[in-house]
């Protein structure tokens, strides 16, 4: 069965650096897209970007382009979402998921468990 | 950016109704609209696929409907753990989520 894990909820200050992660299991990694979703708190889902495990291929929501950095590590199986300066609106739970088809622009069949990132001074 | 928006905001039913949820995109998405389910401190569940194709291990109670621009997803007959938030979600331009229904107990 398909698992996605992702790491544990991170309490971090303005201006730090984020890295946080999402573990695939239970298929081949390489042949669906990734995607990263955010929700605020007590807000809707929003999609951040998308990453193609088997080329890296990347796209990203023009609302999230130069904010994060999206990457893989296929020896891993592992999907990591990365911030190089938080702000305290980057305060949220994060979801990884994985695409339904092959097709980058697709629906999420599977869901990580989310990370809950608080950004605090 | 292709807009969804969800209606209504909060659905007030009881156990054993109908509930039917609707979503509009700002422009046509033909069948490219997808339904998830949400309950507090979970991932989102996908739910309907492709408009009207429920993904595996959903229970017939669910069903969607629609395509262009005005979609809907009926619940045929609530039981208790199907009282949870509903968000669709279009995979033409990029990829956005409707701002969700919540559907309460009555």
């Amino acid at each position: 069965e398909v698992q996605l894990v992702q790491s544990g909820a991170e309490v971090k200050k303005p201006g730090e650096s984020l890295r946080i992660s999402c573990k695939y299991s239970g298929d081949s990694f390489s042949n669906r897209w990734i995607v990263w979703v955010r929700q605020s708190p007590g807000k809707g889902l929003e999609c951040m970007g998308i990453i193609y495990p088997s080329d890296s291929d990347t796209r990203y929501s023009p609302s999230f382009l130069g904010q994060v950095t999206l990457s893989v590590d296929k020896s891993m199986s592992t999907a990591y979402l990365e911030w190089s300066s938080l702000k305290a609106s980057d305060t949220a739970m994060y979801y990884c998921a994985k695409t339904r088809s092959a097709n980058g622009y697709s629906d999420f069949d599977y869901w990580g468990q989310g990370t809950l990132v608080t950004v605090s001074s | 950016e292709i807009v969804l928006t969800q209606s209504p905001a909060t659905l007030s039913l009881s156990p054993g109704e109908r509930a039917t949820l609707s979503c509009r995109a700002s422009q046509g998405i033909s069948n490219y609209l997808a339904w998830y389910q949400q309950k507090p401190g979970q991932a989102p569940r996908l739910l309907i696929y492709d408009a009207s194709n429920r993904a595996t291990g959903i229970p017939a109670r669910f069903s969607g409907s629609g395509s262009g621009t005005d979609f809907t997803l009926t619940i045929s007959s609530l039981e208790p753990e199907d009282f949870a938030v509903y968000y669709c979600q279009q995979r033409t331009v990029w990829l956005t989520f409707g701002g969700g229904t919540k559907v309460e107990i009555k």
